[in-house]
């Protein structure tokens, strides 16, 4: 089946630091989506990706269809970033279903 | 502006009892809406999506059913629960777009325990 392999599964940053996160897929996807799940379970959307470059602040995120992967970087790091991210998406084959990775549980550390 | 709103904030119920979770959409009509599982530390699931009223189709089973009797509507439930039923459900709606999907967004979800 369609599978979206996430990693890394968990991430320590200090404040101000940065990094990214990744997704790898098995199959051809339409298009990609980044959230932010929060200590109380709501999914925050950070970026809805057909292709290519979205920046929003201190995140920006790349979808490559053709290479089959998508990433989130993280820069200057605060407090707040803290949780778990979850790219999912949704294959060319499957309409309506959007496949989740298995997430990134972020630390942010002052 | 659309909001969604999910019914129960959260549930305990024993094993065995009927379960409905409910999920409203405002502002927005004729949408796809969505049901998802979480478990505790867990990945996202797909349920059930729904394009129209009247119209569920089921992505996985886990002896639970969905309905969708009015537009702006989408329900959850079961007859009888299982243990393996515990988790977080969301509710979720996208615009709907002919021939594919859209941004996907969620409500606050709801928080099952069965004991």
């Amino acid at each position: 089946g369609d599978q979206v392999e996430q990693s890394p599964s968990a991430l320590s940053l200090h404040e101000g630091t940065g990094s990214a996160l990744r997704c790898n897929f098995t199959t051809t996807m339409r298009a990609v989506q980044w959230f932010q799940q929060n200590s109380r379970g709501s999914l925050i959307n950070l970026f809805y990706l057909a292709s290519g470059t979205k920046e929003n602040g201190r995140l920006k995120s790349t979808f490559n269809s053709k290479e089959s992967y998508s990433t989130l970087h993280i820069r200057d790091a605060q407090l707040e970033d803290s949780g778990t991210y979850f790219c999912a998406a949704e294959a060319s084959s499957s309409f309506s279903k959007l496949v989740f990775g298995q997430g990134t549980s972020l630390s942010v550390v002052p | 502006a659309q909001t969604i709103h999910q019914w129960p904030v959260a549930e305990i119920k024993a094993v065995g009892s009927p379960l409905s979770l409910g999920c409203t959409i405002k502002g927005k009509s004729s949408p796809n809406l969505y049901w998802y599982w979480q478990a505790t530390g867990g990945t996202l699931q797909q349920l059930f999506y729904s394009i129209t009223v009247g119209q569920v189709e089921s992505v996985v089973q886990l002896n639970l059913s969905a309905s969708r009797p009015k537009d702006d509507q989408f329900i959850l439930s079961t007859e009888k629960l299982l243990l393996s039923h515990s988790g977080f459900y969301l509710c979720a709606w996208s615009p709907y777009r002919q021939g594919g999907n859209t941004e996907v967004f969620f409500g606050k979800g709801t928080r099952l325990t069965v004991v």
